[in-house]
């Protein structure tokens, strides 16, 4: 069974950094396209960032230059290092899924919720 | 503001139809066929109900039904139940720059 689970969201002063991660398990983090997705309070759904499985990182202009994507292949994990934090990327941020592609996600962690405030 | 335009609001009775757009343009919806439709129930993770345009994953009841017509994609729901009660959120893929853009959302409320 497949199962992502978030953890590392919190309260953060604006500037600051944050590094969220992803335990994965039903299937390792490299054979999939393994991707962030965001919501903030109220709002809809906002695409942060993938990392191939082949190593190549896309990032959302909004966040380009101040998160970075990666995974640890041992530990079966992903991670968002989130640096300069903005008020704006308050959000819940999830951790999605979909093998062989990058055009859905069709398996999805419960979120964490990161506060920049 | 979202790159996908949704109407913020649809409703319907149970047991009829309701459709829901979703409009982008030529680099994304109607670009590809890979629009993809999620059903998102409050404090809940998404759901993916429809992909590549008309697709449905397993266990997803074939009252849902997705189409797409020129830069515009519609989900259409049948024989309404109370609990698809829930945000409906489009995709599509746009791109390998911006790679996925979603809609703004449309709350459907079954009354």
């Amino acid at each position: 069974e497949v199962q992502l689970v978030e953890s590392g969201g919190g309260l953060i002063q604006p500037g600051g950094s944050l590094r969220l991660s992803c335990a994965v398990s039903g299937f390792t983090v490299i054979s999939n396209y393994m991707s962030w997705v965001r919501q903030a309070p109220g709002k809809g759904l906002e695409w942060v960032s993938f990392i191939y499985s082949g190593g190549s990182t896309y990032y959302a202009d909004s966040v380009k230059g101040r998160f970075t994507i990666s995974r640890d292949n041992s530990k079966n994990m992903l991670y968002l290092q989130m640096n300069s934090l903005r008020a704006d990327d308050t959000a819940v941020y999830y951790c999605a899924t979909a093998k062989s592609t990058v055009t859905r996600f069709d398996y999805w962690g419960q979120g964490t919720l990161a506060t920049v405030s | 503001q979202s790159a996908l335009t949704q109407p913020p609001s649809a409703s319907g009775s149970p047991g009829q139809s309701v459709t829901i757009s979703c409009t982008g343009t030529s680099s994304d919806v109607g670009g590809y066929n890979y629009v993809s439709w999620y059903q998102q129930h409050p404090g809940k993770a998404p759901k993916l109900m429809i992909y590549e345009v008309s697709r449905r994953p397993s266990g997803v009841p074939d009252r849902f039904s997705g189409s797409k017509s020129g830069n515009t994609a519609s989900l259409t729901v049948s024989g309404l139940q109370a609990e698809d009660e829930a945000d409906y959120y489009c995709s599509s893929y746009a791109g390998n720059n911006n790679l996925l853009v979603f809609g703004g959302g449309t709350r459907l409320t079954v009354l």
